[in-house]
């Protein structure tokens, strides 16, 4: 059973930068049939997809988010990571890694999600 | 962007009884939809995608329909571990969500 897993600070001061980290379970981050997510919902509201990643390092991005967004992969480590820069309160949720049948589908394992928070 | 809207916003149904769940996209999807399910403190669950083609595991209770502009997830007989919170996505071209359907007992 693919497991995913987010880490991370829980709390991060305002315009700073924001980076989680998503360690996936076995090889499957080598795999060719994947992408590699993360999404985020602010408490309460509604789910936003933020960014995907390929083993090769091809990323694509939310174009509201993507001046301020990297995601980037390790396959040695089997972990892929998000920063966001210039954090503000809008950017408080709960972040989730998942997996993505391919480039621009849907999302078939998720992580439990970690809470973050901008606050001063 | 492709704008997915739910409706209704909370829907109060009995155990037993059978739900219907819609969802409309902006512009035409095809059949590049998918149905999650999500419970408090959990991450969503695919429940599933290609509008109609239900994920590994999930029972066939749960069903869905449509392709182009309008969708519907039905879930008869409903369980109690079914109500939860449902979000539609669309991934013709970069993922959105719809806002979710509170499926609430009645």
């Amino acid at each position: 059973q693919l497991q995913l897993r987010e880490s991370g600070p829980g709390l991060v001061k305002p315009s700073e930068t924001m980076s989680l980290t998503c360690t996936v379970s076995s090889d499957a981050i080598r795999s060719s049939n994947y992408y590699w997510g993360w999404i985020r919902q602010p408490p309460g509201k509604d789910l936003e997809w933020i960014g995907s990643i390929y083993n090769s390092g091809s990323t694509y991005y939310n174009p509201s988010l993507q001046s301020r967004v990297t995601i980037s992969v390790d396959t040695s480590k089997s972990q892929f990571s998000l920063k966001v820069t210039s954090v503000t309160a809008a950017d408080t949720a709960v972040y989730y890694c998942a997996r993505q049948l391919g480039s621009g589908t849907y999302f078939d394992y998720w992580g439990p999600g970690t809470l973050v928070t901008v606050s001063s | 962007e492709t704008v997915m809207t739910q409706s209704p916003a909370t829907l109060s149904v009995s155990p037993g009884e059978s739900a219907t769940l819609s969802c409309w996209a902006s512009q035409s999807i095809r059949s590049n939809l998918a149905w999650y399910q999500q419970k408090p403190g959990q991450a969503p669950r695919l429940l599933l995608y290609g509008a109609s083609t239900r994920a590994t595991g999930i029972p066939p209770r749960f069903s869905g329909s449509g392709s182009g502009t309008e969708f519907t997830l039905t879930i008869s007989s409903l369980q109690s571990e079914d109500f939860a919170v449902y979000y539609c996505q669309q991934y013709d071209n970069w993922p959105t969500f719809g806002q979710g359907t509170r499926l609430e007992i009645k």
